[in-house]
């Protein structure tokens, strides 16, 4: 079955440092990628996302390649704020299926 | 435009006590989900609907859970009788649905229950 591996948290650095969490995943064919972000208090929310290999996904300084020869989706962004500190979830789904397997998260923290 | 409506947002009752969460998906949206998020076993995906009509069942964790889909702007997941171990946030979450596997889902804010 399908499953999502994603670095163990929690994560915290200092404001404008360089952030990567990590993210691998298993499925039999061509899923879908995603990254989703939890604010304290919140529900979910899409951060990017990636539909095909070599696709890459940005949104709020934050980028993700799908990269289908080492079945990763690693979360980049350059310079962290606080106003990033948040859980995130790196997901997956496969077509035909609108259910998404989700990683187990990674809390980020930022300090000033 | 409105996005997915829970209700309660906070629920507190007694052990052994029925609880009824109550979800309005985003109009149009076809595909609706509900999930159990805790500190011990992270986000949880109990089960979820296509055009009203449950797919996957397979998360909900016992007989004592059910939901339900009337029509297409209503959803409820109900525990009875409710235990402690039942402590945790519920969310629903909701999708347009046309089998690519790329949709987005969008969730509400939860319903946060705490059984006594």
């Amino acid at each position: 079955g399908n499953s999502v591996t994603q670095m163990e948290g929690p994560v915290t650095l200092s404001e404008e440092a360089f952030l990567t969490i990590n993210c691998t995943y298993t499925a039999t064919g061509y899923p879908s990628l995603f990254w989703y972000v939890q604010y304290p208090g919140e529900g979910l929310q899409l951060l990017l996302k990636a539909t095909k290999a070599d696709d890459k996904g940005s949104n709020k300084g934050f980028e993700a390649t799908y990269r289908k020869e080492t079945t990763s989706f690693h979360l980049e962004k350059g310079s962290v704020q606080v106003s990033d500190s948040a859980v995130y979830f790196c997901a997956l789904s496969d077509p035909g299926n609108e259910k998404l397997t989700f990683g187990t998260g990674t809390r980020l923290t930022i300090i000033p | 435009d409105a996005g997915v409506i829970q209700s309660p947002r906070h629920e507190v009752t007694e052990m052994g006590q029925e609880v009824t969460l109550r979800c309005k998906p985003i109009s149009g949206h076809n595909s609706l989900f509900w999930y159990r998020q805790t500190m011990m076993r992270g986000l949880e995906l109990l089960i979820y609907f296509n055009n009203n009509v449950p797919i996957d069942d397979s998360g909900m964790p016992e007989d004592r859970f059910s939901a339900k889909m009337p029509n297409a702007s209503f959803s409820t997941l109900k525990i009875q009788p409710s235990e402690p171990r039942d402590s945790a946030v519920y969310f629903c979450a909701s999708s347009p649905f046309d089998g690519s596997g790329r949709n987005e889902q969008f969730f509400g804010p939860g319903t946060r229950l705490t059984v006594l």
